[in-house]
């Protein structure tokens, strides 16, 4: 079965700490996986993919096929990345992204 | 910049009524998906569409149906409003090619 899990429910650190966001999946073959992000009061936005190993607001993402982890990390969390993250998985059939429960990242000062 | 657009933020509803939910796309994307996002559970998908007049059923379809009768537009149809359709609802848009997708700014609907 295709699945994309996510651990925590919330996760609330201090400005200038690192963060990691969990994602695990299950697929059989080569996954797409991604990261959606949606800032209070707006719409769910791409944040990165793995397959164009880039780093969008300082996050990074790096897929462990050994793991059948895609966890999102930051070095050093601002205020200004509190939000709900999502972690998503295309499927077999490639016709849709399966989400998973989302996480939500709280940055204080 | 690609364009979303759900005809509606905020909807309420009674129980029974037959709801309409309006996307449109200005991509000519292939693909469009209805989501529903619930606190605690996600973004689930009720129904995708990948062509004109083609539908197929997500993981929880039951008392919802779509129409896709041009490109551009998607819509969501309750047949029978309950309160336990209460939720967020989200459209999305894809090209085929790559499964990126591009989502509205979603439809609060609450069924009273």
């Amino acid at each position: 079965a295709q699945r994309v899990t996510q651990p925590e429910k919330l996760l609330s650190v201090f400005k200038g700490a690192p963060v990691e966001l969990k994602c695990n999946y299950s697929y059989s073959g080569s996954p797409e996986l991604f990261w959606y992000v949606q800032y209070s009061r707006q719409r769910l936005q791409l944040l990165l993919r793995h397959i164009s190993r880039e780093s969008i607001k300082g996050f990074t993402a790096d897929l462990n096929k050994g793991e059948t982890s895609f966890h999102l990390k930051k070095p050093f969390a601002q205020e200004e990345d509190s939000a709900m993250y999502y972690c998503a998985l295309e499927n077999q059939a490639g016709t849709a992204l399966i989400f998973g429960k989302g996480t939500t990242l709280s940055v204080s000062s | 910049d690609v364009k979303v657009t759900q005809s509606s933020r905020y909807l309420v509803k009674r129980t029974g009524e037959k709801v309409f939910l309006e996307c449109v796309q200005d991509m000519d994307h292939e693909n469009m998906f209805w989501y529903r996002q619930d606190p605690g559970l996600g973004l689930r998908l009720i129904y995708f569409s990948y062509d004109v007049k083609m539908k197929e059923k997500g993981d929880i379809p039951e008392g919802y149906s779509v129409s896709r009768e041009k490109k551009e537009r998607f819509s969501l149809i309750l047949e029978s409003a309950s309160t336990n359709q209460t939720s967020m609802y989200l459209c999305a848009s894809s090209s085929g090619m790559t499964a990126e997708a591009f989502f509205g700014q979603g439809t609060r609907l609450t069924v009273v």
